[in-house]
């Protein structure tokens, strides 16, 4: 069975400086999909990247990038000058491209210092 | 936004009482998803469904029953609750549409669930 780990149950950041999230994974297979959701004290998870394994490209939106490598099967989150807004949980999760199902790491606490 | 609704909201009840979530979905996707939320363990799927009347067991499926008989209706059912099921419950779909399944899952608000 696949496992997602992050090791950093809880992180902080200066408001505008940048913060990176570890996130590895175990599998045995070689086409999967990789995903960071966010959730803020709403309790909404909202979908922050995607990175398709086939993909060299690490994947970016906006402020949010990731770095694969799937050689060593990890999957950082890098926030990039960091905004009170980002404060929130973060969860990593691998999903088999041959699968149904996601599985969640156990999450990272992210907070913004004014 | 996807169409996901979870109702009922919050709910307590007390130890062994029956309890019913729903979740409805207008997005006419085929996969659906009950997973529990607890801190320290993340996101733990519960059920999941494929299709109307095709579902499966997740990683944390003893003592939770789910039901789909329509496709945009998936429900989970605690047969007798206990204090250990209180939790948050999250329900979330997939698409296989047209245009290809992006593998990401879609969220509702979540249900928190107290048991007394």
């Amino acid at each position: 069975a696949q496992t997602v780990t992050q090791s950093q149950p809880e992180m902080s950041v200066q408001e505008a400086e940048t913060v990176t999230l570890s996130c590895t994974y175990d599998t045995s297979e070689s086409d999967y999909y990789l995903f960071w959701y966010k959730q803020p004290p709403s309790r909404q998870m909202i979908l922050v990247i995607r990175q398709e394994a086939y993909k060299q490209q690490n994947a970016t939106e906006n402020r949010f990038s990731v770095n694969f490598q799937k050689a060593a099967k990890s999957f950082s989150l890098k926030i990039s000058d960091s905004q009170l807004g980002d404060a929130a949980m973060y969860f990593c999760a691998y999903r088999s491209a041959l699968g149904e199902k996601l599985t969640f790491g156990t999450g990272t606490r992210l907070t913004i210092i004014p | 936004d996807a169409g996901i609704t979870q109702s009922p909201r919050h709910k307590v009840t007390e130890t062994g009482t029956p309890v019913t979530l729903r979740c409805h979905q207008t997005e006419n996707h085929r996969y659906m998803y009950w997973y529990r939320q607890d801190p320290g363990h993340g996101l733990r799927l519960i059920h999941y469904s494929y299709g109307v009347k095709d579902t499966d067991k997740g990683e944390v499926s003893d003592g939770y029953s789910v039901s789909r008989s329509k496709t945009e209706d998936f429900l989970l059912t605690l047969e007798s609750a206990t204090s250990s099921q209180t939790s948050v419950y999250f329900c979330a779909i997939s698409g296989s549409e047209a245009g290809g399944n992006t593998g990401e899952l879609f969220f509702g608000e979540g249900s928190r669930l107290t048991v007394l």
